[in-house]
């Protein structure tokens, strides 16, 4: 089916780092989302791909439409305390009503 | 601040109790979701109403009662609820249900003892 495998789980990094991220489907999707969920707080969206190959930049935040149309990543240049959270992908299910979701990467960043 | 508000933030309750839970969108939207959110687990997706319409209920068990009055406002009623129900709920709103961008409230905390 269309599920969502994000990885890494968690990441503990150093202020200042990169990081990187992605998300793989044995399915293909048309749209690849990606939410940033603080904590006590909805995920909220960051980034919107809409076609195979789009590199589209929010920031520091970089996201990339993966080839195939079954993987995306998402890249953080030099990383500040506030972007501690879950990052979530997600994309429509087969129906558009449904959006799947990743489990979700958890970041930490040390000062 | 998202546009999409839910009350109460915290709830702790007990098996035997009736509550619910209340969400508000101020966006305009015409869908409106319940997502659970537990622990180290994807969002699952619970009920989706377009146009006050409930066009979706992925095998929620019947102690979750949803409710939609108004494209505006969602509430989930919750009865004889077990601890394993115990979870984030997160309601969020999209300009209609084929559209991927949806809007999340931020979330009600929920306990059941």
């Amino acid at each position: 089916g269309q599920q969502l495998n994000q990885s890494p789980q968690s990441m503990f990094i150093q202020e200042g780092e990169d990081v990187s991220m992605n998300c793989t489907s044995s399915s293909i999707f048309n749209t690849w989302l990606w939410y940033k969920q603080e904590p006590g707080e909805g995920p909220v969206l960051l980034i919107a791909l809409y076609k195979a190959g789009e590199l589209t930049s929010n920031g520091r935040l970089t996201a990339q439409f993966g080839i195939t149309r079954k993987d995306s990543f998402l890249n953080i240049s030099a990383s500040i305390p506030s972007d501690v959270g879950i990052y979530f992908c997600a994309g429509p299910g087969y129906n558009n009503n449904d959006m799947r979701f990743g489990a979700g990467t958890r970041l930490t960043v040390k000062p | 601040e998202t546009g999409v508000t839910q009350t109460p933030r915290h709830l702790v309750m007990g098996m035997t109790n009736k509550k619910s839970l209340k969400c508000e969108q101020h966006l305009g939207h015409n869908a409106m979701y319940w997502y659970k959110q537990s622990a180290k687990k994807p969002l699952e997706l619970m009920f989706v109403y377009n146009f006050k319409e409930q066009t979706e209920n992925n095998s929620v068990p019947s102690r979750f009662s949803p409710e939609c009055p108004n494209s505006s406002h969602l509430f989930l009623h919750l009865h004889t609820l077990q601890p394993e129900d115990s979870a984030l709920y997160l309601c969020a709103s999209s300009p209609s249900s084929s559209t991927d961008t949806q809007y999340f409230g931020p979330g009600t905390r929920l306990t059941v003892l």
